[in-house]
């Protein structure tokens, strides 16, 4: 069985201040991995995704994030957060065998001014 | 939101009523699904279809329904024998099955009266 863990409900930075949303996954073979953001009462939209290739991939809103195999985690990252970034975050994991995907409980991000 | 249109916005179940939530894609998708969403738990998937006519129960069926008599249209019963289902429910669409991005529509909100 596959599963996601998001450890931390909310983070809060400062606008300007490297952001960092936590994710780590289990999945029996190799992880397909996404990251999707939520604006209140809206519904999810694609950030980025690792399939194979470089370990640090690149999505939309200057958002990226780092695949480690060893420690089974996905962080996503921005290097200077705006206000506009606050909002839910999800990630995500199929594997190999089943198309389904796994998501994880959220992280509430607030950038304050 | 792309081509997910999800409807009606807002939707009050009476006691032992069944309801209807609507999901409509323009986007010649194969594959949609129906994933619930509550607070502090993510999205759990209800139902998923990855071609018209055909449908597969998801992790929480108990208490819905569904049908696929039309590649555009995905229809959502919520029915009596859910005794729980006040909820944030997401329509979500997919190119084939096993593609990897999901389009989300912007979702319904479904309270109990």
């Amino acid at each position: 069985a596959q599963s996601v863990a998001q450890p931390e409900d909310q983070v809060n930075v400062a606008e300007g201040n490297p952001l960092t949303v936590k994710c780590t996954y289990s999945v029996s073979g190799n992880p397909y991995l996404f990251w999707y953001v939520q604006y209140p009462n809206r519904g999810l939209q694609f950030l980025l995704k690792y399939i194979t290739g470089d370990n640090l991939v690149k999505g939309s809103y200057g958002f990226e994030a780092e695949f480690n195999k060893s420690q089974t985690s996905f962080h996503l990252k921005k290097p200077s957060a705006l206000v506009s970034d606050s909002a839910l975050y999800f990630c995500a994991v199929r594997d190999n065998d089943d198309y389904k995907l796994s998501f994880g409980a959220g992280t509430t991000v607030t950038v304050r001014a | 939101d792309g081509g997910i249109t999800q409807s009606p916005k807002y939707l009050f179940r009476k006691e032992g009523q069944n309801v209807t939530l609507s999901c409509e894609q323009n986007l010649n998708h194969d594959a949609m699904y129906w994933y619930r969403q509550d607070p502090g738990q993510g999205l759990r998937l209800i139902y998923y279809s990855q071609i018209v006519n055909d449908f597969q129960k998801g992790d929480i069926a108990e208490g819905y329904s569904v049908s696929r008599e039309k590649k555009e249209s995905f229809p959502l019963t919520v029915t009596s024998a859910q005794k729980n289902p006040t909820a944030f429910y997401l329509c979500a669409s997919t190119p084939e099955w096993g593609k990897n991005i999901q389009y989300f529509g912007a979702g319904t909100r479904l309270s109990v009266l």
